[in-house]
């Protein structure tokens, strides 16, 4: 059983198209991020929902958009791809608070061409 | 911004040694987290020490906080092969009513057989 799942596993898609990248998770977590891995894999937060609420929202261009339909799934949807979008994007979930390690899925190579 | 400074980078070990990773940080933290991160996959939970702790053991893992140096390290003793992997500390801070985890670039660890 898959804590964490994301879809699709790789991406290859041209500029300019939209694409989205769906995430679940049957942990009964209450809060699912988004983050950004590049190419020197380093990590970083996009979006976070409480319980179907945005939380988290950092400078992120507004071509990205989150949404989750309800707390076991958030899926990320980007418009007008550009040839830096091309990276891995990682769902994750976890207990709101402090004192709770994420879970993550096995992310989304995305790679614009 | 980004929060955790993995040192070293790299590290090459022999199989049975010990590898000790070390993390600095900038700002209060209300805990630190490490992530193993195998090539090509997700990022996965290994120990959290709160920022009211100083040391902390799971298995063959061993964590330091030294808050007053803004420092933690991660020490794997009696390495495998099964070890090499990519590792991430975290840090975990609460900003007004929102808690965001923060990834330093990670530590790639390679353990020779």
């Amino acid at each position: 059983d898959t804590a964490v799942s994301q879809t699709p596993k790789y991406l290859v898609t041209q500029m300019g198209n939209d694409k989205s990248i769906k995430c679940e998770q049957n942990l009964g977590h209450d809060t699912m991020y988004w983050y950004k891995q590049d190419s020197k894999k380093f990590l970083k937060i996009m979006f976070s929902y409480n319980n179907k609420e945005l939380i988290i929202n950092e400078t992120v261009p507004n071509r990205f958009s989150p949404k989750s339909p309800d707390k076991a799934h958030l899926n990320l949807h980007i418009n007008s791809l550009e040839l830096g979008d091309s990276a891995v994007y990682f769902c994750a979930s976890s207990h709101r608070g402090r004192g709770y390690g994420y879970t993550f899925g096995s992310g989304t190579r995305l790679t614009v061409v | 911004s980004q929060q955790g400074e993995e040192d070293p980078q790299a590290l090459s070990i022999q199989e049975g040694e010990n590898a000790t990773m070390n993390c600095s940080y900038k700002t209060s933290i209300n805990n630190l987290q490490w992530y193993r991160q195998n090539s090509g996959r997700g990022l996965v939970h290994l120990i959290l020490i709160r920022s009211n702790e100083r040391e902390k053991h799971s298995g063959r893992l061993r964590v330091t906080l030294d808050t007053s140096k803004k420092s933690s390290s991660l020490l794997i003793t009696a390495s495998r092969a099964a070890d090499t992997a990519s590792y991430f500390c975290a840090t975990g801070r609460s900003g007004g009513s929102n808690y965001k985890l923060t990834f330093g670039k990670g530590t790639l660890l390679t353990v020779n057989p």
